[in-house]
């Protein structure tokens, strides 16, 4: 069975720092991979998707990037972080090639910006 | 543009009935999702409807109305852990999902 880890859990960071959440996928190969935020009160953000090794494609301007460097793995990162980074970030993954299948996400990473 | 509107709070009584509405305007249409969300932790899929009509899950149904841009979930028998948030999701002419906020399920004993 396709199981989808995400760390770490939670993280409080300062202002200015740095930031990589990781996401690795298990059981299922070529999987379409997305980062998504969730914010209070909100619906869920994407942030990024990608269809395959090197491929990434950014929904919204902002001071965040991704890379997918093997197949099954998917990094968020920063190099500076703001307050308004603040939130729940939510990585999943898709069946390449069967655009009507669910997504099925991993268990989130509460990010605090102080 | 693209909106998902669902309510933002319901309250219900365990063994009861809820139906939680959504309404939604998308870039073309490729099926309406609903996802169970506890609160700190992952959406957790639920049902897909693409064809009007009623899908049958257990104690969950969802039904979509095409011509209305209308979907409603449907819980029955209502149980304590059903207690959580409830995301509606339409997907676009490009395969994204647009999402709504969630409605937020309170559970009375």
């Amino acid at each position: 069975s396709q199981t989808i880890h995400q760390w770490p859990a939670t993280l409080v960071q300062p202002v200015g720092s740095p930031l990589s959440l990781e996401c690795t996928v298990e059981g299922t190969s070529n999987p379409n991979l997305y980062w998504y935020r969730q914010a209070a009160g909100r619906g869920l953000q994407l942030l990024f998707y990608s269809v395959g090794i090197g491929q990434i494609s950014s929904e919204v301007p902002q001071n965040l990037s991704a890379s997918r460097p093997q197949d099954r793995q998917f990094i968020l990162s920063s190099k500076k972080l703001l307050l308004s980074d603040s939130g729940f970030y939510l990585c999943a993954w898709s069946v390449r090639g069967s655009e009507w299948g669910p997504l099925h996400f991993g268990n989130g990473t509460r990010l605090t910006v102080t | 543009g693209q909106n998902i509107d669902q309510p933002t709070e319901m309250t219900a009584t365990e063994g009861a009935i809820v139906q939680i509405n959504c309404t939604y305007q998308t870039s073309g249409f490729n099926g309406l999702f609903w996802y169970q969300q506890h609160a700190g932790e992952a959406p957790t899929f639920l049902s897909y409807n693409v064809l009007d009509g009623l899908e049958e899950k257990g104690r969950f149904s969802s039904f979509l109305s095409r011509s209305k841009g209308y979907s409603y979930l449907l819980l029955k028998e209502l149980q304590m852990k059903d207690s959580a948030s409830y995301l509606c999701a339409g997907r676009d002419s490009n395969y994204q999902l647009i999402w709504g906020a969630g409605t937020k399920l309170i559970i009375k004993p």
